[in-house]
């Protein structure tokens, strides 16, 4: 099976700040990755599919990138609201795995 | 507007079992595949199973490959997880959550959620 990780487990900045978070597939995935969001206590919500299309509705802020194994998610400017754990996911093949999750919070 | 709503979660024991099902309504269920996906108190997301919009082919996490069976009800709009053999580990939230697409598709609408404990 495919395994997938993140780097870093948690994170804090300031507001403003860019923010970098990075998955990583054990094997090659193309482009079918997903990036989600998930505020305590909410249900998770999308934020990037095909590795770098932004999801309607998601502010602008957020992209991503990467193709094969290594895949990027960038807050450009941190918002309060942007508070949350994100989790990649993988969605080719037989098996459609989370990354561990990255925790951001505000410094 | 999309809805999910799960029902179903609730104490079983080591060894017992659950169904669970999730209403769907607000798009055309069956050109959809559908997930079942859990979180364990504290803990991160878990994808458990897939089933294509059609029923055509079904997927399994390693964990609960054997013990659970997802199956749907286009008829109905009514998508289920029938969960036998349960374990303590297996104590979490479960959601319902729909793909964008065919598969393979990310998943652009989750339920609330329904909780199932395994415990004596």
């Amino acid at each position: 099976d495919i395994q997938m990780t993140q780097s870093p487990s948690s994170l804090s900045a300031s507001v403003g700040d860019r923010v970098t978070i990075t998955c990583r597939a054990s094997q090659g995935i193309s482009n079918y990755l997903a990036w989600y969001q998930q505020k305590p206590g909410k249900v998770p919500k999308l934020l990037i599919y095909a590795a770098s299309t932004l999801q309607s509705g998601v502010p602008s802020r957020f992209s991503g990138s990467g193709s094969g194994t290594d895949f990027t998610l960038t807050i450009s400017s941190l918002q309060p609201e942007d508070v949350a754990t994100y989790y990649c996911q993988k969605y080719n093949s037989a098996s459609f795995t989370f990354g561990p999750g990255t925790k951001v919070d505000i410094k | 507007e999309v809805q999910l709503l799960e029902s179903g979660g609730g104490l079983v024991q080591p060894g017992g079992s659950l169904r669970l099902s999730c209403a769907a309504s607000g798009f055309t269920f069956s050109s959809y595949a559908m997930n079942w996906v859990r979180q364990a108190p504290g803990k991160g997301l878990e994808w458990v199973s897939l089933i294509s919009g059609t029923d055509a082919y079904t997927y399994y996490a390693d964990s609960v490959r054997g013990r659970f069976t997802i199956s749907r009800d286009n008829s109905k709009n009514t998508l289920y997880l029938q969960m036998n053999t349960l374990r303590a580990e297996d104590t979490a939230v479960y959601y319902c959550a729909k793909g964008r697409s065919g598969v393979p598709a990310a998943i652009n609408y989750w339920g609330q959620g329904t909780l199932v404990t395994v415990s004596s």
